[in-house]
């Protein structure tokens, strides 16, 4: 069984379009994350929400909006895409400690 | 702020030689550090994990990293190297701000494995 799956993996799409990735963990984790890992590799996070509840909103533009449905579910929609966007973003999960389990990715090219 | 650096972008060695990926944090408490490796294409998969206690902590494919607070590091070793190790390895560090849930990453050491 997938611990962390991301649907799509792979997402082609043409600026100014808006789109979602969905995110899903069955490990009974409350913590999840979405990160976003640059053309260098560099990996950043983005929001962090606990058991439905946003608890960490880095500086990203307002275009993006996460929103959790439920405890094992994060999505991610991002609105006006640009050509900047285009990225890997990661869903990852955790429960009391910090040890953070990653989904495969999303590869976002936006054209 | 907290930071992580990795100092070398990309080493190359040869299979079955041993490895040392370096990693420096700036904290200013008992950090949470953690080694993530990345195989091309592929997620994140957690090495290892320093939270407390014995300063050299295993952690699986045949890794280790040795904690030492008095030089800010976290280096990963291991001592004979696979073929299959070539990937991106990331150090990480688990902030503060946010419960210690927020992980902030170096920006990796890419390995290359010789035949």
């Amino acid at each position: 069984d997938t611990a962390v799956s991301q649907t799509p993996k792979y997402l082609v799409t043409q600026m100014g379009n808006d789109k979602s990735i969905k995110c899903e963990q069955n490990l009974g984790h409350d913590t999840m994350y979405w990160y976003k890992q640059d053309s260098k590799k560099f990996l950043k996070i983005m929001f962090s929400y606990n058991n439905k509840e946003l608890i960490i909103n880095e500086t990203v533009p307002n275009r993006f909006s996460p929103k959790s449905p439920d405890k094992a579910h994060l999505n991610l929609h991002i609105n006006s895409l640009e050509l900047g966007d285009s990225a890997v973003y990661f869903c990852a999960s955790s429960q009391d400690l910090p040890e953070q389990f990653f989904g495969p990715g999303t590869r976002l090219t936006v054209l | 702020a907290q930071s992580v650096t990795q100092p070398d972008i990309h080493i190359t060695v040869s299979e079955g030689a041993s490895l040392e990926l370096r990693c420096n944090y700036s904290y200013g408490a008992t950090p949470y550090l953690f080694w993530y490796v990345q195989s091309p294409g592929q997620g994140l998969q957690l090495l290892l994990k320093y939270f407390s206690g014995d300063t050299l902590v295993q952690g699986i494919k045949g890794f280790e990293a040795e904690f030492k607070r008095s030089q800010s590091s976290f280096n990963l070793r291991k001592p004979s190297v696979h073929w299959s190790d070539a990937a991106e390895y990331f150090c990480a560090v688990g902030s503060p701000s946010g419960g210690y849930n927020k992980l902030i990453f170096g920006a990796g050491t890419r390995l290359a494995v010789h035949p």
